[in-house]
């Protein structure tokens, strides 16, 4: 079955660029039924959604961290990746790789919903000097 | 922005209890709503998606219903290993609720 494994490093320094990776294993990223997202949670607090990819590159963020986050794939090495921008304290956090399963909205709020059925175990990324 | 909003924040219970956790959304979103549990130190592990269906692989004593507005997560009768901490998704926007503690009485 499909497994996800985070990858990076686990210290980053104010201001500097966070970059993760996820490598998929157990199926292929390219099939394009799927999306790949990414989410963070920092310590004692709940999940935060970071924002997805599709097998063509399409992206979609949340609108909170869009400024300074993206998310590419390569198809090639069934991976994808997060680079978080200008970094501070704040974006300490464990960061999760997750695939989300999806479909069609029945209804006129929305386009497709999600839900992420397979996680990998996270990674902790430290900002500080 | 939708909210979600988990109550209660924290909750106790005995094994064999049936246990309520609600999520309620500021606005309607039909039944775009999803479930997870997480233990200490794990990632969070999908239970229900699109309000009531079952995960693959969840058990049965976990059900959950819900439209518009007002979802409920049910655990019909507690066993030791579903002590953890709960979260509601809206499944469109991915946002989560800030998460529902279950602990032992």
């Amino acid at each position: 079955q499909v497994q996800l494994q985070e990858s990076g490093p686990g210290l980053v320094k104010p201001s500097q660029t966070l970059s993760l990776t996820c490598t998929v294993s157990g199926g292929s990223i390219s099939i394009g039924t799927d999306y790949w997202s990414w989410i963070r949670q920092p310590a004692g607090k709940g999940p935060e959604w970071i924002g997805r990819i599709d097998f063509s590159g399409s992206t979609n963020y949340n609108p909170s961290l869009k400024s300074r986050v993206a998310i590419s794939i390569d198809t090639s090495k069934n991976q994808f990746s997060l680079k978080v921008i200008s970094v501070t304290a704040a974006d300490t956090a464990v960061y999760y790789c997750a695939r989300d399963s999806w479909g069609y909205c029945s209804s006129s709020i929305c386009a497709r919903y999600f839900y992420m059925d397979v996680w990998g175990k996270g990674t902790t990324v430290t900002v500080s000097s | 922005d939708i909210q979600m909003t988990q109550s209660p924040s924290s909750l106790s219970a005995s094994v064999g209890d049936r246990v309520t956790i609600t999520c309620r959304a500021s606005q309607s979103i039909s039944s775009y709503l999803n479930w997870y549990q997480q233990k200490p130190g794990k990632a969070p592990k999908l239970l229900i998606y699109g309000a009531s269906s079952l995960q693959s692989g969840v058990p049965s004593r976990f059900s959950g219903s819900g439209s518009g507005t007002d979802f409920t997560l049910t655990i019909s009768s507690l066993q030791p290993e579903d002590f953890a901490t709960y979260y509601c998704q809206q499944s469109y926007s991915s946002f989560f609720g800030q998460g529902t503690r279950l602990e032992i009485k």
